[in-house]
């Protein structure tokens, strides 16, 4: 397909272990964003791409979080020392130039931290 | 900081109705703006797209508008059917290129 992919769709955790979170965007796409759902409420934004470069990572909530995108392409968020608050739904989207192109969202994986 | 609101946060209503589904933001300073759809386990579905140069979307039973003078939008529903059922989530970014997201409202159409 040519939407955008997310592995793995879900995963469960134990506090205090590392996870790595994958995201494959439309190809051409040079916008790719992150962000994390909980029960009920919208999207709250994490981090934002253009090409390889972080462009706005202030959403980001400590120094656990982190997310690459070393070719411009796949980004992976990586979590370390999980806690159990960070249980939620982490959605990707990319788009082809940023907010005034419509942004395209996969499907999410959802972590759970026991 | 931006905050968005959506009203009404539900709506249950039968089929065949028009429907107005309302957004707001605390910043009205509002570049771009889209409106999705969130289907149960899904992402979200892009469903129109106000770019700055626009104060107005439509797309088959679906128009959207933005007051940029209020930071407010719109989204209008035609005859609305039972596939319309599903969380609406407005999103606007105000010059950082990044959509701030409202809480959603979850509309049921029953036949």
């Amino acid at each position: 397909g040519a939407g955008v992919s997310q592995t793995p769709s879900n995963k469960v955790t134990e506090k205090g272990k590392y996870v790595e979170l994958r995201c494959d965007p439309i190809s051409g796409h040079t916008a790719l964003y992150w962000y994390r759902q909980s029960l009920g409420q919208g999207p709250e934004f994490l981090i934002y791409f253009q090409g390889t470069g972080a462009a706005d990572d202030s959403g980001l909530p400590n120094d656990r979080f982190f997310a690459v995108r070393p070719e411009g392409s796949v980004s992976t968020l990586k979590i370390q020392r999980t806690e159990r608050g960070d249980s939620a739904v982490y959605l990707c989207a990319s788009s082809l130039q940023g907010s005034n192109s419509p942004l395209h969202f996969g499907n999410g994986t959802r972590l759970t931290v026991t | 900081k931006q905050e968005v609101t959506q009203i009404p946060a539900a709506l249950s209503v039968p089929e065949g109705e028009n429907l107005v589904l309302n957004c707001s933001f605390t910043d009205s300073a509002i570049y771009n703006l889209q409106w999705f759809r969130q289907d149960p386990g899904k992402g979200l579905t892009s469903l129109l797209l106000i770019q700055s140069s626009q104060r107005e979307q439509t797309s088959g039973r679906l128009n959207a508008s933005l007051d940029k003078s209020s930071g407010r939008s719109t989204l209008y529903i035609a005859a609305s059917q039972p596939g319309d059922s599903a969380t609406y989530l407005c999103g606007g970014e105000g010059g950082t290129d990044k959509l701030i997201f409202g809480t959603g409202t979850r509309l049921q159409v029953f036949p």
